[in-house]
């Protein structure tokens, strides 16, 4: 199985600021890697898929890198909105699981 | 616009089953593979099933395999997660998530059905 670590756990930083998010496999996934956002009270959202791709309708400033088993998540100029619980995914093989998440706070 | 609608939680005591539902609308549900994936109380997303389009392939993650089970009644557009043998660590918000063509990129999410295993 899988697993994949997410860092910092929490982070800290103000509007307008550039957040690096980081999820680590603990084997290659090469580019199977998603990134979703969740805020309190609302269902998660697919912010990037395959490790690069940015879903329907998320802004430019989010942007995904990598490939194998390191990967960045770069909000480059942070907006209130921004602030919220991010995920990462991989879909390389059964089972599917999740990182345990990155709180992006306000400072 | 994609809608997915989840109910059938509530309190039930250990040992106990319960079947989720979750209605989809807006998208061909008979292409698209369908997952639930659940966040217990404080903690982070867990991936629990997935089964595909036409609803002969399933997949469980080790925590709920022998004790939930993933279907779908693609006449009625709704996806099922028959649970049993409940445990407390069960405890979870329960959303169902549609699949990105095909995929496991989970694209569109319900709100979410509350499930509390308790005596």
């Amino acid at each position: 199985e899988i697993v994949l670590t997410q860092s910092p756990a929490t982070l800290s930083l103000s509007p307008g600021e550039r957040a690096t998010l980081s999820c680590r496999a603990s084997q290659s996934i090469s580019s199977y890697l998603a990134w979703y956002q969740h805020k309190p009270g609302q269902a998660p959202g697919l912010l990037i898929y395959d490790g690069s791709n940015r879903a329907t309708g998320i802004p430019a400033r989010f942007s995904g890198s990598g490939s194998g088993t390191d990967f960045t998540l770069t909000i480059s100029s942070l907006e209130p909105e921004d602030f919220a619980v991010y995920y990462c995914q991989h879909r390389y093989n059964w089972p599917i699981s999740f990182g345990q998440g990155t709180r992006l706070e306000i400072k | 616009e994609v809608h997915l609608v989840e109910s059938g939680g509530g309190l039930i005591q250990p040992g106990g089953s319960l079947r989720l539902s979750c209605a989809a609308s807006g998208f061909t549900f008979t292409s698209e593979a369908m997952s639930w994936v659940r966040q217990a109380p404080g903690k982070g997303l867990e991936w629990v099933s997935r089964v595909s389009d036409s609803g002969g392939d399933t997949k469980y993650a080790d925590s709920v395999k022998g004790r939930f089970t993933v279907s779908r009644d693609n006449s009625k557009n709704t996806l099922y997660l028959q649970m049993d043998s409940l445990r407390a660590e069960d405890t979870a918000l329960y959303y169902c998530a549609k699949g990105r063509a095909a995929s496991s990129i989970f694209d569109s999410w319900g709100q979410g059905t509350l499930v509390t295993v308790s005596s």
